[in-house]
């Protein structure tokens, strides 16, 4: 079945450091795949999308990186701020809308 | 241009009772999806709607469970009979045509059963 897996574990990082998460799936292709970040009793705001045919895709701190060979997405937040202390979900997606989202890893910047 | 709004918040409900949960899409956007978020779980999904109609209601438990998109108003998830292990974040999305690639998610709905 499909699985996709996330870092359990909370990241912490100082302050002015790259963060960098990573996002693998098993047992499916996805056309494409979406970060999110949730922050504590709120709901997932979309960040980046990234196509399978796109290896990297930038937006302001962010870079994602999609190795469709490994199965696997790379999201990194340089210069990382306080504020970009939350759970960041990643959600590999056929082209379908019905998505898959994994448990999310809880990033903590330290000032 | 408003996001997805989503209540109440915060739901507190007695084994047995019925719980409604509403959602209001972004403008523009006329497809619906609900999902749920369970403790130290990622969200699952449970239910597609377009407007007076069920696309694909898979992901939604067979019994109490119901969902619905009239014409006019929000978007309406139904559980009857709560029990305890339904408490959980239930999160509505939308997108503006089916295909969209991205959907725009509420602030979500905490249901906590006692």
């Amino acid at each position: 079945s499909q699985k996709i897996e996330q870092n359990s574990e909370a990241l912490n990082i100082q302050e002015g450091k790259t963060a960098t998460l990573t996002c693998n799936y098993t047992n499916y292709s996805p056309a494409y795949l979406q970060w999110y970040r949730q922050d504590p009793g709120r709901g997932p705001v979309f960040l980046l999308l990234i196509r399978e045919n796109e290896k990297e895709k930038r937006k302001e701190r962010l870079k994602v990186t999609f190795d469709t060979t490994l199965k696997q997405s790379l999201f990194h937040i340089t210069a990382s701020q306080p504020a970009d202390s939350a759970t960041y979900l990643c959600a590999p997606t056929r082209r379908t809308y019905k998505y898959i989202f994994g448990t999310g890893t809880r990033l903590k910047v330290l000032a | 241009n408003a996001g997805v709004m989503q209540n109440p918040r915060h739901l507190v409900r007695r084994r047995g009772q019925e719980a409604r949960l509403r959602c209001s899409p972004m403008k523009g956007h006329s497809h619906v999806y609900w999902y749920r978020q369970l403790p130290e779980e990622g969200l699952k999904f449970m239910v597609y709607l377009q407007k007076e109609n069920i696309i694909d209601e898979s992901g939604m438990p067979k019994e109490r469970f119901s969902a619905e998109f009239p014409k006019e108003g929000p978007s309406i998830l139904r559980i009857q009979q709560v029990v305890r292990g339904d408490s959980a974040a239930y999160f509505c999305a939308s997108s503006p045509r089916q295909g969209e690639e991205t959907q725009y998610f509420g602030p979500g709905t905490r249901l906590l059963v006692l």
